[in-house]
């Protein structure tokens, strides 16, 4: 997995709940990417991060929030967690956003 | 709009069985495409990379190909082993807009002893 880790790796919370799901990565990678895969879709980008304090948004981003304050972090937050974000969150990191992206070992959210 | 697109949805094969995967896509501009592959409850790895100039790539028992005329690549897996059993992405990258990766859905190959 590259020296990314995701925390935590499983969690189950509830309905209008905030959520924060973190990505620490060893490489001093640049970008930083996180997506959510779900059954009959592909990964799909909620946010990303070109450098420290630098965030964008992805293709599904409502309802998500992110924050970079090291390079090494990558925080997503549910503002306030609904049923549809159940998922498998997936973070990825690059030191160019040509390069192949490396994936860390997911996090697996339900929302109850 | 981009999209790629993979076929077999899911597939089943005997241990030391050929098979070959599907992506074909309409991303454009086209960069260059991904094979990944994930195992169950893990992140992506990536198996190959192909750029518009290249027609087969290989990685061990795993070749890949792209037809950029045709906007098709497949991955031929020879001589199967059980530890194959995963789902083989697709990943294409285009040089424009924000969502630069297109991701497929993906194969879900099941080797059986």
């Amino acid at each position: 997995d590259a020296g990314i880790t995701q925390s935590p790796r499983h969690k189950v919370t509830e309905t209008g709940t905030p959520v924060t799901l973190r990505c620490h990565q060893t490489e001093n990678h640049r970008y930083m990417y996180w997506y959510r895969q779900d059954p009959g879709h592909g990964l799909r980008l909620i946010h990303y991060s070109y450098g420290v304090k630098d965030t964008d948004k992805g293709e599904v981003s409502d309802g998500y929030s992110v924050s970079r304050s090291k390079t090494e972090d990558f925080l997503l937050t549910l503002e306030s967690a609904t049923s549809s974000q159940t998922s498998v969150y997936f973070c990825a990191t690059n030191w160019a956003s040509e390069d192949e992206q490396y994936f860390g070992p997911g996090t697996r959210l339900t929302v109850t | 709009k981009n999209q790629v697109e993979q076929s077999p949805q899911s597939l089943i094969i005997l241990e030391g069985k050929n098979c070959t995967l599907q992506c074909n896509y309409t991303v454009s501009p086209f960069s260059n495409l991904r094979w990944y592959k994930q195992d169950t409850g893990r992140g992506p790895v990536s198996l190959t990379i192909m750029t518009f100039s290249e027609n087969t790539k290989s990685n061990g028992r795993y070749t890949a190909t792209l037809d950029a005329d045709t906007k098709q690549s497949s991955l031929h897996i020879t001589a199967s082993q059980l530890s194959d059993s995963a789902s083989y992405i697709c990943v294409v990258r285009t040089t424009s807009g924000t969502y630069k990766y297109i991701f497929g859905t993906g194969t879900r190959l099941k080797v059986l002893a």
